[in-house]
C-alpha cells in the first residue's frame, strides 16, 4: 500500500516560513492535500489538489508538490499556526485513501 | 452553512457493537462521496471507509474490512458506520467527512467527531 512519510515535529520562530514535508513514491504524480489539526478540534482543509486554498485559508498558506516530495508552506507563522499538519492523497489505483502520519509545528 | 453532526459513540466491551450515524445539512447530501475517518487518543487520522453519492461504490480500509459496514440514506440525509466484533484498537474519535461529487479526492467538511472506546 501507498505510504505519506512526514516528519513528527518542525519547530519555527514567530514571522518566520515552515515547510512541512509530506514523502511518497512518485506523489508529483498525485493530487496531494493538507489539513491543519488543533487539539480537540476536527481537522480543517487548508490546500488542496497540492496548491489550491479552501476559501477562508490565508495565502500564507501554500502547497507544492513534485518528485517524491509535496510540501506545505506557511509564510510568516502566527503563533496560532501551531497545531497538527497532515497530507492526504486519494490512490485511485487502489481506491483507498492515505494520510501522512502528522507533523506537529510548534512555533517558538 | 454545511454541518456534519456524528452520534451513537460510547464505551463498549470487545466483541461488541456499535451504530454510528452522522446527520448532515446545508448541502445536497446526495451529491456526495462520504468517509468516515477515525484518530486513536494521540496518535494520527486514519482512514475507515468511503462510499459513493449513490451508494454503489464502498471501499474499506484493510484494517477494518469485514468488522465495518458503511452506509447512506440520501432520503434522510444520513451517513452510518455499523461496527461489528470490536477490539481494543478501534478506540478512536471517529469522524465523518464530506469528499467531491465524483470521487472522495478531499475532505472539505469534518464533523466534530465521536468517541468510541473499546473497554471491559
Amino acid at each position: 500500500s501507498y505510504v505519506l512519510t512526514q516528519p513528527p515535529s518542525v519547530s519555527v520562530a514567530p514571522g518566520q516560513t515552515a515547510r512541512i514535508t509530506c514523502g511518497g513514491n512518485n506523489i508529483g504524480s498525485k493530487s496531494v492535500h493538507w489539513y491543519q489539526q488543533k487539539p480537540g478540534q476536527a481537522p480543517v482543509l487548508v490546500v488542496y489538489d497540492d496548491s489550491d486554498r479552501p476559501s477562508g485559508i490565508p495565502e500564507r498558506f501554500s502547497g507544492s508538490n513534485s518528485g517524491n516530495t509535496a510540501t506545505l508552506t506557511i509564510s510568516r507563522v502566527e503563533a496560532g499556526d501551531e497545531a497538527d499538519y497532515y497530507c492526504h492523497v486519494w490512490e485511485s489505483g487502489s481506491d483507498h485513501v492515505v494520510f501522512g502520519g502528522g507533523t506537529k509545528l510548534t512555533v517558538l | 452553512q454545511v454541518q456534519l453532526v456524528e452520534s451513537g459513540g460510547g464505551l463498549v466491551k470487545p466483541g461488541g457493537s456499535l451504530r454510528l450515524s452522522c446527520a448532515a445539512s446545508g448541502f445536497t447530501f446526495s451529491d456526495y462521496y462520504l468517509s468516515w475517518i477515525r484518530q486513536a487518543p494521540g496518535k494520527g487520522l486514519e482512514w475507515v471507509s468511503y462510499i459513493s453519492s449513490s451508494g454503489s461504490n464502498i471501499f474499506y480500509a484493510d484494517a477494518v474490512k469485514g468488522r465495518f459496514t458503511i452506509s447512506r440514506d440520501n432520503a434522510n440525509n444520513s451517513l452510518y458506520l455499523q461496527i461489528n466484533s470490536l477490539r481494543a484498537e478501534d478506540t478512536a474519535v471517529y469522524y465523518c467527512a464530506r469528499g467531491r461529487a465524483v470521487a472522495p479526492r478531499y475532505f472539505d467538511y469534518w464533523g466534530q467527531g465521536i468517541l468510541v472506546t473499546v473497554s471491559s
